[in-house]
């Protein structure tokens, strides 16, 4: 297994447009979370699936954010109507069940 | 509310000392404590974890201690290399059912000068 993987890698795009990113996990971990860093400062969480269910999101996820894992594999992340306090690192990350979480490279989407 | 501190925020040593980075937590509660690196627009490298009962853990050149009772922890670096230049982040897990719902510090920026 080449680790958890992110795609795409960098997102230009213009405020107001919709932008969808995706996440593949390491395979046999059940646990996907994702999480969002801006320059300076840690990663903060936003949700996270068990399996093919969302267990939690964050107060930081607005209505303009969903995520979905259908089927437990994959997820992706959809952010609409893009503002540019939306310009970040997304990441995404998988453990099997609460054991060590691995982080996948990223995507950096700046908003214009 | 759980709030994790990294002191300092950045530090620079000459190639070759031994250093330490430290990690505070507020609240003592908590399933396990994970040290991270990350490089420069990369994502974040596990290190090490460290579960609730246990005191440390050690990997090559790089040891973490747990002290929950008090909440720190510190990752100690040997023998400092260039390579070992990044942005070094912990993070608490709050419980079992949460674990990788993970509380992130801001980070200490190590420079090893050459």
């Amino acid at each position: 297994d080449t680790g958890v993987s992110q795609d795409p890698r960098h997102k230009i795009t213009k405020r107001g447009q919709n932008v969808t990113f995706r996440c593949d996990p390491i395979s046999e971990h059940n646990r996907l979370y994702w999480y969002r860093q801006t320059l300076g400062q840690g990663p903060e969480f936003l949700t996270y699936f068990q399996n093919e269910a969302q267990l939690e999101k964050s107060r930081l996820l607005s209505d303009r954010f969903s995520a979905e894992r259908p089927k437990g594999s994959f997820s992706t992340l959809e952010i609409q109507r893009t503002e540019q306090g939306d310009s970040a690192m997304y990441l995404c990350a998988s453990s099997l069940g609460s054991e060590e979480v691995l982080f996948g490279p990223g995507t950096r989407l700046t908003v214009l | 509310k759980q709030e994790v501190t990294q002191i300092p925020a950045a530090l620079s040593v000459p190639e070759g000392e031994n250093l330490v980075l430290n990690c505070s937590f507020t609240d003592s509660a908590i399933y396990n404590l994970q040290w991270f690196r990350q490089d420069p627009g990369k994502g974040l490298t596990s290190l090490l974890l460290i579960q609730s009962s246990q005191r440390e853990q050690t990997s090559g050149r790089l040891n973490a201690s747990l002290d929950k009772s008090s909440g720190r922890s510190t990752l100690y670096i040997a023998a400092s290399q260039p390579g070992d230049s990044a942005t070094y982040l912990c993070a608490v897990s709050p419980s079992y059912n949460q674990g990788g719902k993970l509380i992130f510090g801001q980070g200490t920026e190590l420079s090893v000068k050459p």
